[in-house]
C-alpha cells in the first residue's frame, strides 16, 4: 500500500531563517506531487505540483519554491521565513495516469510557526 | 477562476441527527467532486468522492449528491456520532486533473 510522510511534524522558526520541508511517498511511482498551505482555520491553498522529477508548476507567487530531486521525494524550501509564511502545509500524492480523476492523498502535515 | 464555494462554514448538530454540507462549483469543465475530512493536527483523509457520471452515491451513513445542471454537490451525513466532528472540505477537479480547487471547509461540531 501507498503511504506519504512528511517531516518535520512541527517547526519553529525566527523571521529570516531558512526553511525546508520533506515529503516522501512510498509504495507508487512517478506519481503527481503537490504542496499545500493552509492557514488557521482556512481552506487549502495549492503552492506548487509536480508531474516529474525537476518538473515543478508554481500556483502563488511569494517566497517559497519547491524541488523533486527524485521520484518520490518533494522538498518545499524558503531562503528567509516571513511571519506570513506561518502555518500548516500538507503535502499530497495522486496516480498520474493523465486522466480527469484526481485523488489526492495527504500527508500528516508540517506545522510551521515564524516567530 | 475556477472557484469552489463551501456552506456552512460552521455546523453543529445533536448526535444521532442529520447533518449536510453543500458546495458549489465554477468551472463546468469540473468531472470529479471528492470530500475530505480532516482531524484537528491532521491531514485531510478522503472519505468519499462522486464523479460527474452519477448523481449520487453512498458509502454507509455517508452520501453525496451531484447536480451538474446548477453545479451543485453536497455531502449528507446521518445517524451523526461524536467522532464525526471534524472539518470537512468539498473539491472539484477538472480535465487534466492536476488542479483540485478545495472549498473552505465546514466546521462540524457533533453534539453527545
Amino acid at each position: 500500500s501507498q503511504t506519504i510522510h512528511q517531516w518535520p511534524a512541527t517547526l519553529v522558526q525566527p523571521v529570516g531563517s531558512p526553511l525546508s520541508l520533506e515529503c516522501t511517498v512510498e509504495g507508487t511511482s512517478n506519481p503527481n506531487l503537490y504542496w499545500y498551505r493552509q492557514a488557521a482555520g482556512r481552506g487549502l491553498q495549492l503552492l506548487f505540483y509536480s508531474v516529474g522529477i525537476g518538473q515543478i508548476s508554481s500556483e502563488v507567487p511569494q517566497n517559497l519554491s519547491a524541488s523533486r530531486p527524485q521520484d518520490r521525494q518533494f522538498i518545499l524550501s524558503s531562503k528567509k521565513l516571513l511571519l506570513s509564511d506561518s502555518g500548516f502545509y500538507l503535502c499530497a500524492w495522486s496516480v498520474h495516469h493523465g486522466g480527469s480523476y484526481n485523488e489526492q492523498f495527504f500527508g500528516p502535515g508540517t506545522r510551521l510557526t515564524v516567530l | 477562476g475556477e472557484n469552489v464555494e463551501q456552506h456552512p462554514s460552521t455546523l453543529s448538530v445533536q448526535e444521532g441527527d442529520s447533518a449536510v454540507i453543500k458546495c458549489t462549483y465554477s468551472d463546468s469543465a469540473s468531472n470529479y467532486f471528492p470530500w475530505y475530512k480532516q482531524e484537528l493536527g491532521k491531514g485531510p483523509q478522503l472519505i468519499i468522492d462522486i464523479r460527474s457520471n452519477v448523481g449520487e452515491k453512498k458509502d454507509q451513513r455517508i452520501a453525496v449528491t451531484l447536480n451538474k445542471t446548477a453545479k451543485h454537490f453536497s455531502l449528507h451525513i446521518t445517524e451523526t456520532q461524536p467522532e464525526d466532528s471534524a472539518v470537512y472540505f468539498c473539491a472539484a477537479s477538472g480535465t487534466g486533473g492536476f488542479k483540485t480547487i478545495f472549498g473552505a471547509g465546514t466546521r462540524l461540531f457533533v453534539k453527545a
